[in-house]
């Protein structure tokens, strides 16, 4: 099946860094893919859609300026977040699709932990 | 609103019985649903899907049943092993969105005993 590959799978910064989280789509190109944040034994909430040449879409009370999106090439998407704080915590996973109305990929994802 | 809601946060089965995992849904726009498995610290891996022209789809030992009426879907795995302990995540989608941005609920902890 199709692969997203999702780096870093662990990081920890210190607050007031930035810190960039990488999405591949390793076997197919995709158009749009899609940022999830986790908090611990919660569900899976859509912070964005990350659009491939053109900005991202932001879901009601993600502060674009935080959550900075590119979406360089078919294959990639980034997720930079900036000025981190301690309650930036979490597990993010990104995903994508080969096509309409199929499963989704997701990569692994990426703990991060602002001390 | 929470327009995808798994009201157990967890489930208990003996190994070679049956799991059966329930989702509702509030908003009548969905028409695709997913279900996914996830493990701690990994991102989740889809199960399988059904589509509103459906009321059941079944892969080997996964079967989703979907009743439109009652807004309602559930997954049963049958026989249920050790290794489908994980967290199991009911996701809802339209057929004109890409499967990729889904809501989803807030996830059952399936545990198997042996």
């Amino acid at each position: 099946g199709a692969v997203v590959s999702q780096h870093p799978s662990r990081v920890i910064c210190k607050s007031g860094t930035s810190v960039k989280i990488e999405c591949r789509s390793l076997d197919f190109q995709a158009t749009t893919m899609f940022w999830y944040r986790q908090f611990p034994k919660q569900s899976l909430m859509l912070m964005a859609t990350s659009n491939e040449g053109s900005k991202a879409t932001y879901e009601q009370g993600v502060e674009k300026d935080k959550f900075l999106i590119n979406h360089a090439s078919l294959t990639l998407s980034t997720l930079t977040v900036t000025s981190a704080h301690p309650e930036d915590s979490s597990f993010y996973i990104c995903s994508a699709d080969p096509s309409l109305n199929t499963e989704a990929f997701f990569g692994q994802g990426t703990r991060l932990t602002v001390v | 609103d929470q327009q995808v809601k798994q009201n157990s946060p967890s489930l208990s089965v003996q190994e070679g019985r049956i799991s059966i995992l329930n989702c509702d849904y509030t908003n009548s726009m969905f028409d695709y649903f997913l279900w996914y498995k996830k493990y701690p610290a990994e991102g989740p891996t889809f199960l399988i899907s059904i589509s509103s022209i459906k009321d059941k789809n079944e892969d080997g030992r996964f079967t989703v049943f979907l009743n439109k009426s009652a807004k309602h879907l559930s997954l049963h795995i049958v026989p249920s092993q050790p290794g489908d302990s994980a967290v199991y995540f009911c996701a809802a989608t339209s057929l004109n969105t890409n499967a990729g941005k889904s809501t989803f609920g807030d996830g059952t902890t399936l545990t198997v005993k042996p």
